[in-house]
């Protein structure tokens, strides 16, 4: 298996613009989840979901991140619209039963 | 609200030594662990988890501790090699399979 495929793995974009990352879990796995990690806030949880449904979205900073996972191998964490503050590295993890967490390589955003 | 958080923030070690990493946890209800391995540029990588009902776990060079009664966590790293060098996190989960907090992280620097 590839493991957790992210993209795109570097982003570089203007304050107010729309923001989507990308991610592709590990077959099988039946959990989600959207990390982000900064130098000041470490890594912190935004959203999980399992079997495609959002459990708990309490991590997501504000209305102007939204997260969607229209199927097993794929989901989507979008920006809109994006501001300075939101720099930071954006990990996808899925998991299965047994809980172990398998990170990407992470998505490398910058918002000038 | 109650969160994970480490003892030093770095640690500087001689190759060949052993690496003793701490981390302290709050949240008594803490049932299941995880260390996190993470390289620069990259996502945090699985190294060895503990449930709550052990206090000791082994694997290859790596050995974790817990001590419930103190609420306090240690990866012990046998004979460090240059490739150890990294941020370990130590993450806690209170409910299977899902929400993990994860701590600050501790960098981890190996002389030569």
């Amino acid at each position: 298996d590839a493991g957790v495929i992210q993209s795109p793995r570097h982003e570089v974009t203007e304050m107010g613009q729309e923001v989507t990352l990308r991610c592709k879990p590990i077959s099988g796995h039946d959990y989600l989840f959207w990390y982000r990690q900064t130098m000041m806030r470490g890594l912190e949880l935004l959203i999980y979901f399992n079997n495609n449904v959002p459990i708990d979205d309490s991590g997501m900073p504000e209305d102007r991140f939204s997260a969607k996972m229209p199927n097993a191998s794929f989901s989507t964490l979008k920006i809109q619209p994006s501001e300075p503050r939101d720099s930071a590295v954006y990990f996808c993890a899925s998991s299965g039963q047994q809980e172990t967490q398998y990170f990407g390589p992470g998505t490398r955003l910058l918002v000038l | 609200g109650e969160s994970v958080g480490l003892h030093l923030p770095t640690l500087s070690v001689q190759e060949g030594d052993n690496s003793i990493i701490n981390c302290a946890y709050s949240n008594s209800a803490s049932d299941y662990f995880i260390w996190y391995k993470q390289e620069s540029g990259k996502g945090p990588q699985f190294i060895i988890d503990i449930r709550s009902n052990m206090d000791k776990r082994q694997g290859q060079r790596v050995t974790v501790l817990l001590n419930k009664t103190v609420k306090h966590l240690s990866l012990q790293i046998a004979a460090t090699q240059p490739g150890d060098s990294a941020v370990y996190f130590c993450a806690e989960n209170q409910v299977y399979g899902q929400n993990f907090v994860f701590g600050p992280g501790t960098r981890l620097s190996v002389l030569p």
